[in-house]
């Protein structure tokens, strides 16, 4: 296991709720990421947390609203989805924000009916 | 806009030969590149970086290149295994922030 662990692994929503998904890393890092993969295309970067502070959001739609409550938990919050959101949700994590390798976790099948 | 290319369809070789696998980019000045190796229902692991100003990377039996005149790295595999078959992704970043941009990645399969 990388140490990044998310939950839960499997997610079926409607268009109307709400739900979240959430992220712990056990490796003492500072850096936080929500990515989004969808099929036939490449790994997304959606969000980027360092030391709880947000310093990337590229372009996501408001319908998804991440938190970071502290460096170890990352939260990735979901309302009024549309069916192309289905995807698998990845979160990682890096010692920081310098070019270090970056450890994932299994990743959130998310699927929008 | 910024492009990283590798080949889409999957790259079959036999045990014990050297896999090689491309990722090419346009529009775009990378710091650093990395690859990852990522198995079906699972997240991205990762295998090695190398930075601008390095030619080549080894680890174990991996080896990388990376040419920024040809925008292009090349990800070596050799003494293949059956274990190796995987998806492989490289991944391009700048200095500020640790953000990568992902390729579409290439699926490696290993016969044995």
């Amino acid at each position: 296991e990388t140490g990044v662990t998310q939950t839960p692994r499997h997610l079926v929503m409607g268009m109307t709720n709400k739900k979240s998904l959430k992220c712990e890393q056990h490796l003492g890092h500072n850096a936080m990421y929500w990515y989004k993969q969808s099929a036939k295309k490449p790994l997304e970067l959606m969000f980027v947390y360092n030391f709880k502070e947000q310093t990337e959001n590229n372009s996501v739609p408001s319908r998804f609203s991440p938190e970071c409550p502290n460096s170890s938990h990352l939260f990735l919050h979901l309302h009024t989805l549309q069916p192309e959101d289905s995807a698998l949700y990845l979160c990682a994590s890096s010692p920081g924000t310098n070019p270090y390798e970056q450890y994932f976790g299994p990743g959130t099948r998310l699927t929008v009916t | 806009s910024q492009k990283i290319e590798q080949n889409s369809e999957a790259l079959n070789i036999q045990e014990g030969k050297t896999a090689t696998l491309t990722c090419n980019y346009t529009n775009y000045s990378p710091a650093y590149l990395q690859w990852y190796r990522q198995d079906p229902g699972r997240g991205p692991v990762f295998l090695l970086l190398i930075r601008e100003n390095e030619k080549e990377k080894r680890k174990e039996r991996l080896k990388v290149t990376f040419d920024t005149t040809l925008k292009q790295s090349l990800f070596h595999i050799t003494a293949s295994q059956p274990a190796d078959s995987a998806t492989y992704l490289c991944a391009l970043g700048r200095n500020a922030g640790n953000m990568l941009t992902f390729g579409g990645g290439t699926r490696l399969m290993v016969k044995p």
